[in-house]
């Protein structure tokens, strides 16, 4: 079965280039999220769209931005990079249409993201 | 706002045994999904299983079982015959439906020993 696809999967930038960071949710999902995990913590939410328009927001700096496309696939924009900035970047999806007490969400691989 | 707890940062067990991940999460709306993934070293996020607040039966997927006790807000995840390749990190995680986001509790780090 298909699963999200994250790319790339491994990048390193320098301090404050800029990065992009793709996402193919899985298809007919209609919900993407992102999530950035530092080294030794959980995965910390940062932006999530339903249906292309924006849906909720967590700890994204200002730095960063996102969409989602009319295919529904996703970019994370990072710019100004910093050190700080260096984590794994999970993008996930899920279908969410009709659904109230929870549906499956399914997480990428994740991208590794260095900043030197 | 809905928080998860995960109290064991990390546990051992023995290869072939049983092991049980301790959860609890908080949260005053009825509707939400209980979730655990397991993330080996190498970094990706697997889903393992699901529990919704309305399913009246624990889930199961094969090796994997949630102790779903509603009135006790806990969701422990229970692996049997654990293996090698069991050795992991493992977050529970709970969303409230819909669209919501997933929250993650802290982990619990799962080594299995031979």
């Amino acid at each position: 079965a298909a699963g999200v696809i994250q790319s790339p999967r491994h990048l390193i930038k320098e301090k404050r280039e800029t990065a992009t960071l793709k996402c193919y949710p899985i298809p007919r999902h209609d919900t993407v999220y992102w999530y950035q995990q530092g080294p030794g913590q959980d995965p910390q939410f940062l932006i999530s769209f339903y249906e292309k328009m924006q849906s909720d927001k967590g700890s994204i700096p200002d730095r960063f931005s996102a969409q989602q496309f009319s295919d529904y696939h996703s970019e994370l924009n990072m710019s100004s990079l910093e050190l700080g900035d260096s984590a794994l970047y999970f993008c996930a999806s899920t279908y969410s249409t009709g659904t109230s007490a929870g549906n499956t969400i399914y997480f990428g691989e994740g991208s590794w993201l260095t900043v030197v | 706002a809905q928080k998860i707890t995960q109290t064991q940062p990390g546990m051992f067990v023995q290869e072939k045994e049983a092991v049980t991940l301790d959860c609890t999460y908080d949260t005053s709306d009825p509707s939400y999904g209980l979730f655990w993934y397991k993330q080996p070293s190498s970094g990706e996020m697997i889903f393992l299983i699901y529990q919704g607040s309305y399913d009246q039966q624990n889930a199961t997927e094969g090796r994997y079982s949630l102790n779903f006790q509603k009135a006790r807000k806990s969701a422990n995840l229970v692996i049997s015959a654990s293996q090698l390749g069991d050795s992991a990190m493992y977050f529970c995680a709970m969303s409230l439906g819909g669209y919501q986001k997933v929250t993650f509790g802290t982990g619990t780090k799962l080594q299995v020993i031979p």
